[in-house]
């Protein structure tokens, strides 16, 4: 069964450094999603993209963050300059049509120190 | 806000007994998916519930839909060990629209 994949699966890194997450989504999907979820809490939007541009992106969602689609299939989350509280499970989601259901992938687990 | 709001916020049961969740949402939606996550692990799927349905099974579980107050409830019966796990509700109102997660319900089966 196809599946979203989410690498790297961790990631540590400085507080002031880049990051890049990366997706790549189901194969026939047009809709694609980031998520986040601080430890203990609730799951939170960020951004959802379609044809190549941002549909609509959360407050969370600043200057700091971008997002694109390089190629055919992967699906990238930047955060430029890392914070201590970015420090959160990030997941991307995947659906074909806005009518189905949103596939996660298994998330990266982000640290910053 | 849309958002969904799942109770009980923790249940603990027997191995075998029945669960049941239930979820409050504030406006109108499209569709509810309900959402098992263990520990620190990914979200997984579990059943998508439209808004003109009413009850939807899949194996053990069975999702009501009630969008007159705006609300709906996860039954997962004979319960195993394994289906100790958080359980989220989520919820869509537009096409293009985010989901929208409620807090969740944390499960444990006791063996």
């Amino acid at each position: 069964e196809p599946e979203v994949t989410q690498t790297p699966s961790h990631q540590v890194t400085q507080m002031g450094q880049e990051v890049i997450l990366r997706c790549v989504p189901i194969s026939n999907h047009l809709y694609f999603y980031w998520y986040r979820q601080i430890l203990g809490q609730k799951v939170e939007f960020l951004v959802s993209f379609y044809n190549n541009e941002i549909s609509e992106k959360s407050e969370i969602f600043d200057d700091q963050f971008s997002v694109e689609r390089p190629d055919g299939s992967n699906f990238t989350l930047k955060i430029r300059s890392t914070k201590l509280e970015d420090s959160a499970m990030y997941f991307c989601a995947s659906r074909r049509d806005t009518r189905e259901t949103q596939y996660f992938g298994p998330g990266t687990r982000l640290l910053v120190l | 806000s849309q958002q969904g709001e799942e109770d009980p916020q923790a249940l603990s049961i027997q191995e075998g007994e029945n669960a049941t969740m239930n979820c409050s949402y504030k406006t109108s939606i499209n569709n509810l998916q309900w959402y098992r996550q263990n520990s620190g692990r990914g979200l997984v799927h579990l059943i998508l519930i439209r808004s003109n349905e009413r009850e939807k099974h899949s194996g053990r579980l069975r999702v009501t839909l009630d969008t007159s107050k705006k609300s709906s409830s996860l039954l997962i019966t004979a319960s195993r060990a394994a289906d100790t796990a958080s359980y989220f509700c989520a919820t869509d109102a537009r096409r293009d629209d985010k989901i929208i997660f409620g807090k969740g319900t944390r499960l444990h089966i006791l063996p």
